[in-house]
């Protein structure tokens, strides 16, 4: 079945302490993308990669990194969490430039104490 | 402004009603439209893409509007199965940058 998984599904942890979501797709898609989803502010674009070793920032890059080493795989990793990235975060892909819309995983509710 | 604006809502409509939602956008040189649909607390799903012509799948029709710069998308004969929260997405023509509006939220009802 065509999808992308992301894990964990839930995450609570405390401030400071480094975590990776992962993310991963079998669809041979070459742009994955990560967004956060806050209330009243719709979906917004942390990072977003075109290709193996291809990575650029989105709108809300601070506080988050990541990597793509494989084109399957596009972890999102938070070095220092603070609370002010609690909240849902969507993994994404897509197969070519515009015209397919995105696939996204089934999300990773993040809580920072 | 926001680069994609939408009704919150919600709306509620009984079912069978016809529904109709609005969404502009203020990026001019955007190129590709969709509407996805998310349900509470879970990932968004891609509902339809949106063409200059418009079009139709089933119940839902969708309108693009370049000169006003807005989408529509109709939905005919609601179901309860279609309450959920709709979101506007447009893209500049590259999958890697994604605008969605905040969505607007769909209540069908008996």
């Amino acid at each position: 079945e065509a999808q992308v998984t992301q894990n964990p599904r839930y995450l609570i942890t405390v401030t400071g302490k480094k975590l990776t979501v992962t993310c991963s797709q079998n669809m041979n898609h070459e742009y994955m993308s990560w967004y956060r989803q806050d209330p009243g502010l719709g979906l917004r674009q942390i990072y977003y990669s075109m290709n193996v070793e291809v990575t650029d920032k989105g709108d809300v890059p601070e506080g988050y990194k990541v990597s793509r080493k494989e084109k399957r795989n596009f972890p999102l990793i938070l070095e220092s969490p603070s609370p002010n990235q609690t909240s849902l975060y969507f993994c994404a892909s897509s197969l070519m430039s515009g015209n397919y819309g995105y696939t996204f995983g089934s999300g990773t509710r993040l809580t920072v104490v | 402004r926001k680069e994609v604006e939408q009704d919150p809502g919600p709306f509620n409509v009984p079912e069978g009603a016809t529904v109709a939602f609005n969404c502009t956008y203020s990026n001019s040189a955007s190129q590709s439209f969709f509407w996805y649909r998310q349900d509470c607390r879970k990932e968004p799903k891609l509902l339809m893409s949106v063409y200059s012509s418009g079009n139709e799948d089933g119940r839902f029709t969708a309108q693009l509007n370049r000169a006003s710069q807005y989408i529509s998308l109709l939905i005919r004969d609601s179901k309860l199965s279609d309450s959920a929260t709709y979101l506007c997405v447009v893209s500049t023509g590259t999958a890697s940058k994604l605008t969605f509006g905040t969505g607007t939220r769909l209540q069908v009802t008996l």
